[in-house]
């Protein structure tokens, strides 16, 4: 069965340092695969997309993403965390087969340190 | 060009009572799909819709339930709640089923007492 794992529920990190969030995925066939940010109290936003092609993604607010088919990860970094990003981080995978549906991730939680 | 818009944001139920909750997708978005976001359970698919068509289904009881209209706009209903439907239901919307991108409204956060 398709599954995202993050294996990081709670991150803290220092204002301009760097970030780096795990996510693993199992999915049989070619992932299409997401970020997504979610403030307190509010929907998701969606940081970047990963279908096909270059291997390493640009998303929105400065954030990245490389997709690595032999670790089966998506791994989303920045690499000057901002006190702004404090949020909630989703990884998700569409399920090609069953209309696209998202997986979702457990999540994980940043804290910005000053 | 607006996001998708839940109404309402904010809603107190009682265990027994029924309830609906409205989404109204991007402009010129016709698939729309439902999630159900809780602290033990996380984000889980409820179901997808398109042409007023239910494509899709999560594992959910018969209690939950979803309709498309011809504009797209949807909505869900939660029949006899339980205290366990108190949640953040999360709409999102895709210009059609193959695209798979979804941008998600900002929810409606049910709470059943």
């Amino acid at each position: 069965a398709q599954s995202v794992t993050q294996p990081d529920i709670h991150i803290t990190v220092s204002e301009g340092a760097s970030l780096e969030l795990r996510c693993n995925y199992s999915y049989g066939a070619t992932p299409y695969l997401f970020w997504y940010v979610q403030s307190p109290g509010q929907g998701l936003q969606l940081l970047l997309k990963y279908f096909s092609g270059d291997t390493l993604v640009q998303g929105i607010k400065g954030f990245e993403a490389e997709f690595k088919r032999s670790q089966s990860s998506f791994n989303l970094r920045k690499p000057s965390v901002h006190w702004s990003d404090a949020a909630e981080y989703f990884c998700a995978v569409a399920t090609l087969n069953q209309g696209g549906k998202l997986i979702f991730g457990q999540g994980t939680e940043l804290s910005v340190k000053p | 060009k607006a996001g998708v818009t839940q109404t309402p944001r904010y809603l107190i139920k009682t265990r027994g009572q029924q309830v609906t909750l409205s989404c109204s997708p991007i402009s010129g978005h016709r698939s729309v799909s439902w999630y159900q976001q809780t602290p033990g359970q996380g984000l889980q698919f409820l179901f997808e819709y398109f042409s007023e068509t239910q494509r899709n289904k999560g594992n959910f009881p018969g209690r939950f339930s979803g309709r498309q209209f011809s504009n797209s706009r949807s909505e869900m209903n939660v029949s006899t709640l339980e205290l366990g439907d108190s949640a953040l239901y999360l709409c999102a919307s895709t210009p059609d089923p193959g695209t798979y991108e979804q941008y998600f409204g900002p929810g409606t956060r049910l709470t059943v007492t």
